[in-house]
C-alpha cells in the first residue's frame, strides 16, 4: 500500500531562518515519482518539483532544495532564508508505476513572520 | 494554475440539494483529474477522465457521486442529494497526457459547503 506521511502539521519560523519540512513515503514498486506541491492561502496548487526513483541526487533551486534518500524513505524539502510569502501548505505526493493517482501527504503549514 | 478554470469557486448548498462543480482543463489537455481535499486533510484522488471516457473512479464514493467529461465543454463533478459530509474543496487537474511521473496543473478549486 502507498503512503505518505508529513508529521509536521504546523511550522512557524521568523523571516530569514532555514526550514525543513519532512516528507517520509511508503511503498512497493520500484518505480515510482515523488511531488512536493506548495498551497498558498489563496488556494491554488502549485507545483514545486518532481523526482522519480532512480534519481537521488539533491535538488537546488533558488532557495528551495530537495533531500531524497531511497534508504530512509524520506523526500525532504529545505527553504533557505525562509520569507513570508512562502508561508503555505506544501504537499508531499507519491506516484507508482502505471498510476494516475497522486497519493499525497496531510500537508504542513509554514507560516513565515516578519 | 490560471490555466486550469473551475466555477464555482465557492458553492452553498443545503442537504438534499444536488451540486454541480465544473472544470475547464488548460487548452490542448485532454486529460482531467478530481481531488477532493477535506479539512485539515490532504487531497484525495476520486477520478480520472479522458474525453468522453471515465478511466479510473476508484476514488469516487459509490453513490451520489458521478463525473463526466464530455467531448465539448467541461468536466463536470456532480454530488446528488449532498449531505454536511460532502462538504470540502473540489480540485481539477489537468494533463495533456497521462500523467505518470508528469506535472499536474491544478485548478484553484470548488469549496462546497453543505448547510
Amino acid at each position: 500500500a502507498q503512503k505518505v506521511t508529513q508529521a509536521q502539521t504546523e511550522i512557524s519560523v521568523v523571516e530569514k531562518e532555514d526550514v525543513t519540512l519532512d516528507c517520509v513515503y511508503e511503498t512497493r514498486d520500484t518505480t515510482y515519482y515523488l511531488f512536493w506541491y506548495k498551497q498558498p492561502p489563496s488556494g491554488e496548487l502549485v507545483f514545486l518539483i518532481r523526482r522519480n526513483s532512480f534519481d537521488e541526487q539533491n535538488e537546488i533551486s533558488g532557495r528551495y532544495s530537495w533531500n531524497f534518500q531511497k534508504s530512509t524513505s524520506s523526500f525532504n524539502f529545505t527553504i533557505t532564508a525562509s520569507q513570508v510569502v512562502d508561508s503555505a501548505v506544501y504537499f508531499c505526493a507519491l506516484s507508482e508505476s502505471g498510476s494516475e493517482k497522486l497519493v499525497f501527504g496531510k500537508g504542513t503549514k509554514l507560516t513565515v513572520n516578519p | 494554475n490560471a490555466g486550469v478554470m473551475q466555477n464555482p469557486r465557492h458553492l452553498v448548498r443545503r442537504r438534499g440539494q444536488e451540486a454541480r462543480l465544473r472544470c475547464s482543463p488548460m487548452k490542448g489537455h485532454s486529460h482531467v483529474y478530481w481531488y477532493r481535499q477535506l479539512p485539515e486533510e490532504g487531497l484525495k484522488f476520486m477520478v480520472y477522465l479522458q474525453k468522453e471516457n471515465i478511466i479510473d473512479e476508484s476514488g469516487m464514493p459509490k453513490e451520489r457521486f458521478s463525473a463526466e467529461f464530455p467531448k465539448e465543454g467541461p468536466s463536470i463533478l456532480r454530488i446528488q442529494q449532498v449531505v454536511r459530509g460532502d462538504s470540502a474543496a473540489y480540485f481539477c487537474a489537468s494533463s495533456p497526457q497521462a500523467s505518470f511521473g508528469g506535472e499536474l496543473f491544478f485548478g484553484e478549486g470548488s469549496r462546497l459547503t453543505v448547510l
